[in-house]
């Protein structure tokens, strides 16, 4: 069963850095792209960037260039999203979700992570 | 930038009724666009790709339908279970969704 298990919720500070995660399991984790889509309250959905694990590439929407950073670890199947100094405005879910194969498009989605940053 | 513009916000509809949903696309995507449904609490749920093709386990009442700048989902019956917020997506030139469109019971 292809699982996409995500870290548990933060709680943290305007300027501490976070790095959340996404394991994956069931498949073949270099076989297809991890994705990270962000959800403010009440809001929908925004692309932030996306990697793959097989070539360690990894590309960003250019509203989160330079924001975030993207990266994996292939020998534990697990993507990360990290933020060296966290904003209020940086609150939200955060969703991974794979693609790749015959899936163009995101077809499983990790739970989500939910960060709140205030002081 | 792709710009992504579903309409109308809010569809009100009651069970049993056919629902139709608008997503125009700022530039052509080809058939590039894919459709999700969202439930309070929970992840989005893969519906439609390729425009048209339904994703493994989706029932034959949702449709996709369209292609270039103009596409369109479909539910021909309304559940209970199919009052949720959609959310077209483009997967043309990276991915880009629409602001959403919440469908509520009439």
């Amino acid at each position: 069963e292809v699982q996409l298990v995500q870290s548990g919720a933060e709680v943290k500070k305007p300027g501490e850095s976070l790095r959340i995660s996404c394991k994956v399991s069931g498949y073949s984790f270099t076989s297809y792209w991890i994705n990270w889509v962000r959800q403010m309250p009440g809001k929908g959905l925004e692309w932030m960037g996306r990697t793959d694990p097989r070539a360690s590439y990894t590309d960003y929407s250019p509203s989160f260039q330079g924001h975030v950073t993207i990266s994996t670890d292939k020998s534990i199947s697990t993507a990360y999203l990290q933020w060296s100094s966290l904003k209020p405005s940086d609150t939200a879910m955060y969703y991974c979700a794979r693609h790749g194969g015959q899936n163009p498009t995101p077809d499983y989605w990790g739970q989500g992570t939910l960060v709140t940053v205030s002081s | 930038e792709i710009v992504m513009t579903q309409s109308p916000a809010t569809l009100s509809v009651s069970r049993g009724e056919r629902a139709t949903l608008s997503c125009r696309v700022s530039q052509s995507v080809s058939s590039n666009l894919a459709w999700y449904q969202q439930k309070p609490g929970q992840p989005p749920r893969l519906l439609i790709y390729g425009a048209s093709t339904r994703a493994t386990g989706v029932p034959a009442r949702f449709s996709g339908s369209g292609s270039g700048t103009e596409f369109t989902l479909t539910i021909s019956s309304l559940q209970s279970e199919d009052f949720a917020v959609y959310y077209c997506q483009q997967y043309n030139n990276w991915f880009t969704f629409g602001q959403g469109t919440h469908l509520e019971i009439k």
